[in-house]
């Protein structure tokens, strides 16, 4: 069975910073993997989503994740932090075949000092 | 684009007594799905279905009742709540049910219980 770890619950930086969130993932095989955000009052939004192939993926509005199946890792990267990205950010994993199977992480609630 | 409307947004129910939330969507998708958000962890699926009178359990089905009697409406009855399943309960769709397709959310409905 897979499984998705975010070790940061809560994470702050000043805006205009670069921005780094963790995600661990458990998964024997290739898996499919995705970020996630939901801003405050609002459903999850997709920000990107790995298939194998390219291990840098970008996504909207400026955020980009690695895949590393060495560290079982996909953190997901911002090169300048802006106010409006405060939010909760979900690292999800899902099984390469099989049909769906998706188990999210716990989240990491961004909050942007200015 | 299309809409994934969560009713009611909040709802307030005495312990014992049966809830009903429900759930549609206008994206003509396939597959919709009812998660649990407990605050500080990720989220736990409930139920699914593939289509139209289709239902699968999730990780956490216990305690709860899915109906899928049309592609557009997916609805999620508590049985019987309690005061331990006070949480935020999402909606999603997506366009089948294969591992890498992208999950689209409606914004919740917050139950609390009394």
């Amino acid at each position: 069975a897979q499984s998705v770890t975010q070790p940061d619950a809560r994470v702050t930086v000043s805006e205009g910073a670069s921005l780094q969130l963790r995600c661990k993932y458990s998964y024997f095989g290739t898996p499919y993997l995705f970020w996630y955000v939901q801003y405050p009052r609002q459903g999850l939004q997709l920000l990107l989503k790995y298939y194998p192939g390219d291990p840098v993926v970008q996504g909207v509005n400026g955020f980009e994740a690695e895949f590393s199946k060495s560290n079982s890792s996909f953190h997901l990267r911002k090169a300048s932090v802006h106010w409006s990205d405060w939010a909760v950010y979900f690292c999800a994993v899902s099984r390469g075949t099989g049909g769906y199977k998706v188990v999210f992480g716990s989240g990491t609630r961004l909050l942007v000092s200015p | 684009g299309g809409i994934i409307t969560q009713t009611p947004k909040f709802l307030i129910g005495q312990e014992g007594q049966k809830l009903t939330l429900k759930c549609q969507q206008n994206f003509n998708h396939d597959t919709m799905y009812w998660y649990r958000q407990d605050s500080g962890k990720g989220l736990r699926l409930i139920y699914y279905s593939i289509t139209e009178n289709d239902l699968q359990k999730g990780d956490l089905s216990e305690g709860y009742d899915a109906s899928r009697e049309k592609k557009s409406s997916f609805s999620l009855t508590v049985t019987s709540a309690q005061k331990n399943e006070m949480a935020v309960f999402l909606c999603a769709s997506s366009l089948d049910w294969g591992s890498a397709e992208t999950l689209y959310f409606g914004s919740g409905t917050r139950l609390t219980v009394l």
